[in-house]
Protein backbone atom coordinates (compact mmCIF):
# COMPACT_ATOMS: atom_id res chain seq x y z
CA UNK A 1 0.00 0.00 0.00
CA UNK A 2 1.63 3.35 -0.97
CA UNK A 3 1.54 5.98 2.05
CA UNK A 4 3.71 8.21 4.08
CA UNK A 5 4.52 6.73 7.37
CA UNK A 6 5.26 9.00 10.26
CA UNK A 7 6.49 8.02 14.01
CA UNK A 8 5.99 8.83 16.51
CA UNK A 9 2.14 9.97 15.94
CA UNK A 10 2.13 11.42 19.78
CA UNK A 11 4.39 12.39 21.72
CA UNK A 12 5.33 14.89 24.63
CA UNK A 13 8.70 16.02 25.93
CA UNK A 14 10.05 18.79 27.98
CA UNK A 15 12.26 22.18 26.68
CA UNK A 16 15.65 21.14 25.43
CA UNK A 17 15.31 17.67 25.17
CA UNK A 18 16.33 16.69 21.53
CA UNK A 19 14.42 14.32 19.26
CA UNK A 20 14.02 13.27 15.96
CA UNK A 21 9.96 12.89 13.85
CA UNK A 22 10.59 10.41 11.21
CA UNK A 23 9.06 10.09 7.51
CA UNK A 24 9.19 7.35 5.42
CA UNK A 25 7.37 7.14 2.32
CA UNK A 26 7.09 4.00 -0.51
CA UNK A 27 6.55 5.76 -3.57
CA UNK A 28 9.68 6.43 -5.00
CA UNK A 29 8.86 10.13 -4.57
CA UNK A 30 11.72 12.41 -5.20
CA UNK A 31 9.69 15.40 -3.56
CA UNK A 32 9.04 15.70 0.48
CA UNK A 33 8.20 18.21 2.61
CA UNK A 34 7.50 19.08 6.61
CA UNK A 35 4.63 21.15 7.62
CA UNK A 36 3.32 22.33 11.21
CA UNK A 37 -0.66 22.69 11.66
CA UNK A 38 -1.52 25.62 13.97
CA UNK A 39 -5.12 26.32 14.79
CA UNK A 40 -6.04 29.07 13.03
CA UNK A 41 -3.11 29.57 10.99
CA UNK A 42 -3.29 25.55 8.67
CA UNK A 43 -0.65 24.53 7.68
CA UNK A 44 2.97 25.95 7.41
CA UNK A 45 5.96 24.44 5.23
CA UNK A 46 8.85 23.75 7.86
CA UNK A 47 11.41 22.42 5.41
CA UNK A 48 11.38 21.13 1.85
CA UNK A 49 13.43 18.51 -0.25
CA UNK A 50 13.80 17.91 -3.97
CA UNK A 51 15.73 15.18 -3.67
CA UNK A 52 18.66 13.01 -2.49
CA UNK A 53 20.80 15.24 0.11
CA UNK A 54 18.94 18.61 -1.43
CA UNK A 55 16.64 19.84 1.24
CA UNK A 56 15.52 24.16 1.90
CA UNK A 57 13.88 26.37 4.28
CA UNK A 58 9.91 26.68 4.04
CA UNK A 59 8.52 29.72 6.03
CA UNK A 60 9.04 28.64 9.05
CA UNK A 61 12.30 26.32 9.40
CA UNK A 62 13.41 27.90 12.88
CA UNK A 63 14.30 25.62 15.89
CA UNK A 64 14.08 22.56 13.27
CA UNK A 65 16.47 20.53 10.61
CA UNK A 66 16.25 18.01 8.37
CA UNK A 67 18.40 15.77 6.33
CA UNK A 68 17.56 13.33 3.42
CA UNK A 69 20.51 10.72 2.76
CA UNK A 70 17.76 8.10 1.20
CA UNK A 71 15.08 9.15 -1.40
CA UNK A 72 12.39 7.65 1.48
CA UNK A 73 13.27 9.38 4.45
CA UNK A 74 12.75 12.51 5.61
CA UNK A 75 13.60 12.84 9.63
CA UNK A 76 12.71 15.91 11.04
CA UNK A 77 15.16 17.05 14.36
CA UNK A 78 14.25 18.98 16.74
CA UNK A 79 17.53 19.98 18.30
CA UNK A 80 16.52 21.75 21.42
CA UNK A 81 12.51 21.80 21.25
CA UNK A 82 10.43 24.82 23.15
CA UNK A 83 6.90 25.11 24.24
CA UNK A 84 6.09 27.07 20.97
CA UNK A 85 6.99 24.12 19.18
CA UNK A 86 3.46 22.34 20.10
CA UNK A 87 2.00 21.06 17.33
CA UNK A 88 1.01 18.89 14.55
CA UNK A 89 3.10 17.64 12.09
CA UNK A 90 2.48 16.01 8.95
CA UNK A 91 5.32 14.86 6.22
CA UNK A 92 4.15 15.10 2.67
CA UNK A 93 5.47 13.51 -0.73
CA UNK A 94 4.89 14.40 -4.17
CA UNK A 95 4.17 12.70 -7.33
CA UNK A 96 6.33 14.69 -8.59
CA UNK A 97 9.14 16.39 -8.81
CA UNK A 98 7.90 19.53 -7.98
CA UNK A 99 3.91 19.45 -5.78
CA UNK A 100 2.22 22.12 -7.85
CA UNK A 101 1.93 19.45 -10.74
CA UNK A 102 0.91 16.87 -8.56
CA UNK A 103 -0.87 15.37 -5.64
CA UNK A 104 0.79 15.96 -2.09
CA UNK A 105 0.99 12.45 0.20
CA UNK A 106 0.69 13.25 3.96
CA UNK A 107 1.26 11.30 6.47
CA UNK A 108 -0.97 10.72 9.40
CA UNK A 109 0.07 13.23 11.16
CA UNK A 110 2.04 13.09 14.72
CA UNK A 111 1.16 15.42 17.56
CA UNK A 112 4.03 16.77 19.41
CA UNK A 113 3.38 18.56 23.26
CA UNK A 114 6.43 20.30 24.60
CA UNK A 115 6.43 21.29 27.87
CA UNK B 1 1.05 39.88 2.88
CA UNK B 2 -0.37 37.30 0.36
CA UNK B 3 -1.97 34.56 1.64
CA UNK B 4 -4.87 32.01 1.21
CA UNK B 5 -7.92 33.15 3.28
CA UNK B 6 -11.04 30.72 3.99
CA UNK B 7 -13.85 32.86 5.34
CA UNK B 8 -15.99 30.17 7.38
CA UNK B 9 -13.95 28.52 10.21
CA UNK B 10 -17.03 26.59 11.21
CA UNK B 11 -19.97 25.51 9.15
CA UNK B 12 -22.67 23.27 10.68
CA UNK B 13 -25.21 21.82 7.96
CA UNK B 14 -27.76 19.52 8.17
CA UNK B 15 -27.52 16.42 6.19
CA UNK B 16 -28.86 16.67 2.22
CA UNK B 17 -28.34 20.44 2.55
CA UNK B 18 -25.67 22.41 -0.15
CA UNK B 19 -22.41 23.52 0.78
CA UNK B 20 -20.45 26.25 -0.42
CA UNK B 21 -17.06 27.59 1.52
CA UNK B 22 -15.23 30.18 0.55
CA UNK B 23 -11.05 30.33 -0.71
CA UNK B 24 -9.78 33.59 -1.85
CA UNK B 25 -6.40 34.10 -2.57
CA UNK B 26 -3.76 37.25 -3.05
CA UNK B 27 -1.19 36.40 -5.98
CA UNK B 28 -1.16 38.06 -9.13
CA UNK B 29 -0.53 35.74 -11.94
CA UNK B 30 -0.79 31.84 -12.97
CA UNK B 31 -1.68 30.16 -9.57
CA UNK B 32 -2.48 26.11 -9.37
CA UNK B 33 -5.95 26.43 -7.14
CA UNK B 34 -6.22 22.87 -4.59
CA UNK B 35 -8.94 21.66 -1.83
CA UNK B 36 -7.95 18.93 0.44
CA UNK B 37 -9.83 17.00 3.36
CA UNK B 38 -8.80 16.03 6.20
CA UNK B 39 -11.73 13.21 7.64
CA UNK B 40 -11.62 13.32 11.74
CA UNK B 41 -7.99 10.87 13.03
CA UNK B 42 -7.00 10.46 9.06
CA UNK B 43 -4.37 12.47 7.34
CA UNK B 44 -5.08 15.19 4.33
CA UNK B 45 -6.00 13.81 0.93
CA UNK B 46 -6.77 15.55 -2.37
CA UNK B 47 -10.32 16.20 -3.16
CA UNK B 48 -9.73 18.18 -6.52
CA UNK B 49 -6.97 20.52 -8.18
CA UNK B 50 -7.32 23.46 -10.67
CA UNK B 51 -4.53 23.86 -13.24
CA UNK B 52 -6.24 25.31 -16.38
CA UNK B 53 -8.89 24.94 -18.57
CA UNK B 54 -12.52 24.77 -17.34
CA UNK B 55 -12.88 26.82 -14.40
CA UNK B 56 -15.34 24.39 -12.78
CA UNK B 57 -13.39 21.38 -11.65
CA UNK B 58 -15.01 18.02 -10.23
CA UNK B 59 -13.65 16.40 -7.56
CA UNK B 60 -14.11 13.01 -6.04
CA UNK B 61 -16.89 12.03 -3.88
CA UNK B 62 -19.47 14.34 -5.50
CA UNK B 63 -17.48 17.74 -4.89
CA UNK B 64 -16.32 20.52 -7.46
CA UNK B 65 -14.97 23.54 -7.38
CA UNK B 66 -14.99 27.07 -9.20
CA UNK B 67 -12.20 28.83 -10.18
CA UNK B 68 -12.78 33.17 -10.93
CA UNK B 69 -10.22 34.49 -11.51
CA UNK B 70 -11.97 37.99 -11.62
CA UNK B 71 -12.42 37.49 -7.97
CA UNK B 72 -9.38 35.62 -6.80
CA UNK B 73 -11.49 32.62 -5.44
CA UNK B 74 -12.14 29.34 -5.51
CA UNK B 75 -14.77 28.19 -3.79
CA UNK B 76 -15.50 24.19 -2.98
CA UNK B 77 -19.16 23.38 -3.94
CA UNK B 78 -21.54 20.10 -2.88
CA UNK B 79 -25.57 20.05 -3.74
CA UNK B 80 -26.29 17.48 -1.20
CA UNK B 81 -24.08 17.19 1.80
CA UNK B 82 -23.86 14.11 4.10
CA UNK B 83 -23.19 12.72 7.06
CA UNK B 84 -19.59 11.10 6.24
CA UNK B 85 -18.59 14.25 4.52
CA UNK B 86 -17.85 15.70 8.73
CA UNK B 87 -14.15 16.87 8.39
CA UNK B 88 -11.85 19.92 8.00
CA UNK B 89 -11.50 21.32 4.15
CA UNK B 90 -8.17 23.11 3.58
CA UNK B 91 -7.74 25.71 0.16
CA UNK B 92 -4.38 25.72 -0.47
CA UNK B 93 -2.68 27.70 -3.57
CA UNK B 94 0.83 27.03 -5.50
CA UNK B 95 1.68 30.73 -6.32
CA UNK B 96 3.67 32.05 -9.17
CA UNK B 97 7.35 30.88 -8.97
CA UNK B 98 6.64 29.13 -5.50
CA UNK B 99 6.92 25.74 -7.35
CA UNK B 100 8.33 23.47 -4.61
CA UNK B 101 5.34 24.61 -2.01
CA UNK B 102 1.67 24.94 -1.17
CA UNK B 103 0.17 27.99 0.46
CA UNK B 104 -2.55 26.64 2.85
CA UNK B 105 -5.69 28.65 3.98
CA UNK B 106 -6.72 28.45 8.17
CA UNK B 107 -9.19 25.60 7.47
CA UNK B 108 -13.07 25.05 7.58
CA UNK B 109 -14.37 22.38 10.08
CA UNK B 110 -17.86 21.13 8.53
CA UNK B 111 -20.00 19.22 10.90
CA UNK B 112 -22.88 17.45 9.24
CA UNK B 113 -25.50 16.31 11.52
CA UNK B 114 -27.84 13.22 10.52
Amino acid sequence: EAQVTQNPRYLITVTGKKLTVTCSQNMNHEYMSWYRQDPGLGLRQIYYSMNVEVTDKGDVPEGYKVSRKEKRNFPLILESPSPNQTSLYFCASSTSGRPNTGELFFGEGSRLTVL
Amino acid sequence: AQSVSQHNHHVILSEAASLELGCNYSYGGTVNLFWYVQYPGQHLQLLLKYFSGDPLVKGIKGFEAEFIKSKFSFNLRKPSVQWSDTAEYFCAVNPPGGYNKLIFGAGTRLAVHP
